[in-house]
């Protein structure tokens, strides 16, 4: 079956400190997966795909096929970085929809 | 570019009552995508639409159900409205071929008393 697990609802940290928040996935076949944000009072937003292997906000996360895992990574956090985090599994073909973690809530401190 | 649109903001309903939502996609996107984010059950995927076909359903009752428009946008229908319907009701719209990266709306909060 096809999951996504988050495994910290919370994650606080002071400001500067790198901050990595875990992403672990069951798929089958080539994943596509995503990090997705979701500030304040904001819409939730495309953070990175892995497919990218792109850098945003500083943030990066690397696909690794054996430990099935996405992690999301910052070397040093900003309080701006504050919000809340999603990982999502994207299928393909017929099977195309987003399947998704119950997210992390980033606490950033000053 | 205008992004992705949904009305109304908030629908309150009582039980029984069927409810409609209503979602915009990015000018050129063809695919919709709608999403229940209910308390403590994060996001769950509802419906696909794509070039005015539903491609692909979740786990959900038949009494979900939606279309799409010609000029691409969406209704969600959410009939015999239940308790437990209650949830912010998410869509998405993408670009066949672009990947699954999807643009999300706002949101619409539907309360059921």
């Amino acid at each position: 079956a096809q999951r996504v697990t988050q495994p910290e609802k919370l994650l606080s940290v002071f400001k500067g400190a790198p901050v990595e928040l875990k992403c672990n996935y069951s798929y089958s076949g080539s994943p596509e997966l995503f990090w997705y944000v979701q500030y304040s009072r904001q819409r939730l937003q495309l953070l990175l795909r892995h497919i990218s292997r792109e850098s945003i906000k500083g943030f990066t996360a690397d696909l690794n096929k054996g430990e099935t895992s996405f992690h999301l990574k910052k070397p040093f956090a900003q309080e701006e970085d504050s919000a809340m985090y999603y990982c999502a599994l994207g299928g393909a073909g017929n099977n195309r929809k987003l399947i998704w973690g119950l997210g992390t809530s980033l606490a950033v401190n000053p | 570019e205008a992004g992705v649109t949904q009305s109304p903001t908030h629908l309150i309903k009582t039980r029984g009552q069927q409810a409609t939502l209503r979602c915009s996609p990015i000018s050129g996107h063809t695919s919709v995508y709608w999403y229940q984010q209910a308390l403590g059950l994060g996001l769950q995927f509802l419906l696909w639409y794509d070039e005015g076909e539903e491609r692909n359903r979740g786990n959900f009752p038949p009494r979900f159900s939606g279309r799409q428009f010609p000029n691409y946008s969406s209704e969600l229908n959410v009939n015999a409205l239940e308790l437990e319907d209650s949830a912010l009701y998410l869509c998405a719209s993408s670009l066949v071929g672009m990947g699954e990266t999807q643009y999300f709306g706002p949101g619409t909060r539907l309360l059921v008393l």
